[in-house]
């Protein structure tokens, strides 16, 4: 597989459930990034990872978890949702961390929470 | 944070030329602005980036004045498939990123 793959592309969850996504990216890339895109809001940037360190979280709730064992993988685990959570969740690699590095996403993942 | 407007959407006809202008009026002296291009069902991608004056390459312009406070992406002789949503991105700190709320370009026959 090539660029950025995310699993699954659909996902329908109860707000006690537990859930994983999974951002896998094959560009050789050392920046990562979750994003939330809800209806008729902007891209909200939720974390930034660079080589396996977060380096940004912004103000994400707890129910949101990050990992990045390493710098092809990427994860946000949930738990305890609400429905407001239901969005449209991206991935995206760069080559580094900063703007001036194009960004490459993925399909995403559409969540919704019920 | 530099906050990003631009317009909610816009109409144009085949073989048209389209411009959205971004107003990011807080920009900081490191900021690059940034565009992505998004359609249905799948994640943004990559169309322009400049820093000041004006950058081409071949799916677009980018028009940016001295001041840097706003920037317009220029599609020469837009076609039905560039209907889609368009963003502007103003990045500054490394890590601190600012998508727009993006443009939707219809593009009718």
């Amino acid at each position: 597989e090539t660029g950025v793959t995310q699993t699954p592309r659909h996902l329908v969850m109860g707000m006690t459930n537990k859930k994983s996504l999974k951002c896998e990216q094959h560009l050789g890339h050392n920046a990562m990034y979750w994003y939330k895109q809800s209806a008729k809001k902007p891209l909200e940037l939720m974390f930034v990872y660079s080589l396996e360190e977060r380096v940004e979280n912004n103000s994400v709730p707890s129910r949101f978890s990050p990992e990045c064992p390493n710098s092809s993988h990427l994860f946000l685990h949930l738990h305890t949702l609400q429905p407001e959570d239901s969005a449209l969740y991206l991935c995206a690699s760069s080559q580094a961390v900063g703007g001036q590095y194009e960004q490459y996403f993925g399909p995403g993942t559409r969540l919704t929470v019920t | 944070l530099a906050k990003t407007t631009q317009p909610i959407s816009m109409d144009s006809y085949e073989g048209q030329e389209v411009n959205i202008t971004c107003s990011h009026n807080n920009i900081a002296t490191n900021d690059y602005i940034t565009w992505y291009q998004q359609f249905p069902s799948q994640g943004p991608r990559f169309i322009i980036q400049g820093y000041k004056t004006k950058v081409t390459n071949e799916v677009a312009s980018l028009f940016i004045p001295a001041d840097r406070k706003s920037s317009t992406l220029s599609l020469p002789r837009v076609s039905l498939s560039d209907t889609a949503v368009y963003y502007c991105l103003v990045s500054y700190e490394d890590y601190k990123l600012s998508f727009g709320a993006g443009t939707t370009v219809t593009v009718r026959a």
